[in-house]
């Protein structure tokens, strides 16, 4: 079946640094890609969604310069957390699909440390 | 606006009890989808049910089942003769047609005694 692909699973960095996060559709064309931050023990917040060669659309609160997404291809988005503070330290979730009517499909998600 | 209320935070039963797990949304959209996934402490999220709002059969799969009533907009989830291996966060979640965003409820942990 489809498949997510997310990676790093888990990082560890220094702050003040930027960081990657990387979500690639195997088998299929992701027409929109969700990007989730969850804390611990609390539900998954939509931070923005991006459709392939748009400008990602944020969700109130959530800083567009400090985490840059970028949707360039059918099979590719990616989440750069920059000057990473230990705050941005959290479990991050993509998710995409095709079409409206397709399944949604979730990586394994991204545990961030900045120490 | 867009919301799911899961007000289960936590529950517990012993092993071989049946759970429902609550789950009210609200949405404008007349066109939506419901969702069920399970967050084992590994983190992945588990897809469980896809439900769009045309369709309100409920639905059994193995020891799951769904109910789901747009009168009261709920949809609730059963665990019959509930197993350890169903501990886990389990999340409700609404896709709204025309607000194109998949919004979670804020999850109710699950534990399952031996």
């Amino acid at each position: 079946g489809a498949v997510v692909s997310q990676h790093p699973s888990w990082v560890i960095c220094k702050s003040g640094t930027s960081v990657k996060i990387e979500c690639r559709s195997l088998d299929f064309q992701a027409t929109t890609m969700f990007w989730y931050r969850q804390f611990p023990k609390q539900s998954l917040m939509l931070m923005a969604t991006s459709n392939e060669g748009s400008k990602a659309t944020y969700e109130q609160g959530v800083e567009k310069d400090k985490f840059l997404i970028n949707h360039a291809s059918l099979t590719l988005s990616t989440l750069t957390v920059t000057s990473a503070h230990p705050e941005d330290s959290s479990f991050y979730i993509c998710s995409s699909r095709g079409s409206y009517n397709s399944p949604l499909h979730f990586g394994n998600g991204t545990r961030l440390t900045v120490t | 606006a867009q919301k799911v209320t899961q007000a289960q935070t936590e529950i517990s039963v012993v092993e071989k009890e049946d759970v429902t797990l609550d789950c009210v949304y609200e949405t404008r959209d007349t066109t939506y989808y419901l969702f069920w996934y399970k967050q084992p402490p590994s983190g992945e999220l588990v897809f469980l049910i896809r439900r769009n709002s045309f369709d309100e059969q409920n639905e059994i799969s193995g020891r799951y089942s769904w109910n789901f009533q747009k009168s009261t907009s709920s949809f609730n989830f059963t665990i019959t003769a509930s197993q350890v291996v169903d501990s886990a966060v389990y999340f409700c979640a609404l896709l709204g047609g025309a607000t194109n965003k998949l919004i979670f409820g804020t999850g109710t942990l699950l534990a399952v005694q031996p």
